[in-house]
């Protein structure tokens, strides 16, 4: 398996602009997570998916940020309008229900907001 | 996927020797503990995984101690490699797997 997908890698735009970010988990996966890191803040969840189904989003940090996941190969989280202060590394991770403690984090996209 | 930089508690150590990581969780009533290692560029990859029933848990190479009395976390690298360089995160839940609080890390650099 290639393992966890994400695109882009590396995303530069300007602030107000709407940016979304694409993960492909492993195939099987039952479990779909976003991850946002930063200096000041380190990892932070930002929202699960179970069977396509967001679980708990709590740790989404405003209104401006949302996620969907329309079938079981594919999610987005999109940030409109963007802002500097979302500028940071965001992860894709998908786990398996037979294997639940563990997570396969993707290569992460990282973000800068100018 | 750098990982948090700039004040990031170091360890340096020479190849060969053992290697000590220390975490001190936040949540007494986290029943599940992990750690990641996280290299320059790339996102966090899973090592070993505690649960709060047990104290000690023996991977490859990798021991994790949990004191609960404590909240104190630690992984022991044997036989530290040029590629155990990396920065080291542990990880607490409560009731299930998904939601992960993660510590703010510690760097590992080892010397050949």
């Amino acid at each position: 398996d290639a393992g966890v997908i994400q695109s882009p890698r590396h995303e530069v735009t300007e602030m107000g602009q709407e940016v979304t970010l694409r993960c492909k988990p492993i195939s099987g996966h039952d479990y779909l997570f976003w991850y946002r890191q930063t200096m000041m803040r380190g990892l932070e969840l930002l929202i699960y998916f179970n069977n396509n189904v967001p679980i708990d989003d709590s740790g989404m940090p405003e209104d401006r940020f949302s996620a969907k996941m329309p079938n079981a190969s594919f999610s987005t989280l999109k940030i409109q309008p963007s802002e500097p202060r979302d500028s940071a590394v965001y992860f894709c991770a998908s786990s398996s229900v037979w294997a639940q403690e563990t997570q396969y984090f993707g290569p992460g996209t990282r973000l800068l907001v100018l | 996927g750098e990982s948090v930089g700039l004040h990031l508690p170091t360890l340096s150590v020479q190849e060969g020797d053992n290697s000590i990581i220390n975490c001190a969780y936040s949540n007494s009533a986290s029943d599940y503990f992990i750690w990641y290692k996280q290299e320059s560029g790339k996102g966090p990859q899973f090592i070993i995984d505690i649960r709060s029933n047990m104290d000690k848990r023996q991977g490859q190479r990798v021991t994790v101690l949990l004191n609960k009395t404590v909240k104190h976390l630690s992984l022991q690298i044997a036989a530290t490699q040029p590629g155990d360089s990396a920065v080291y995160f542990c990880a607490e839940a409560m009731g299930g797997f998904q939601k992960l609080v993660f510590g703010t890390g510690t760097r590992l650099l080892v010397s050949p």
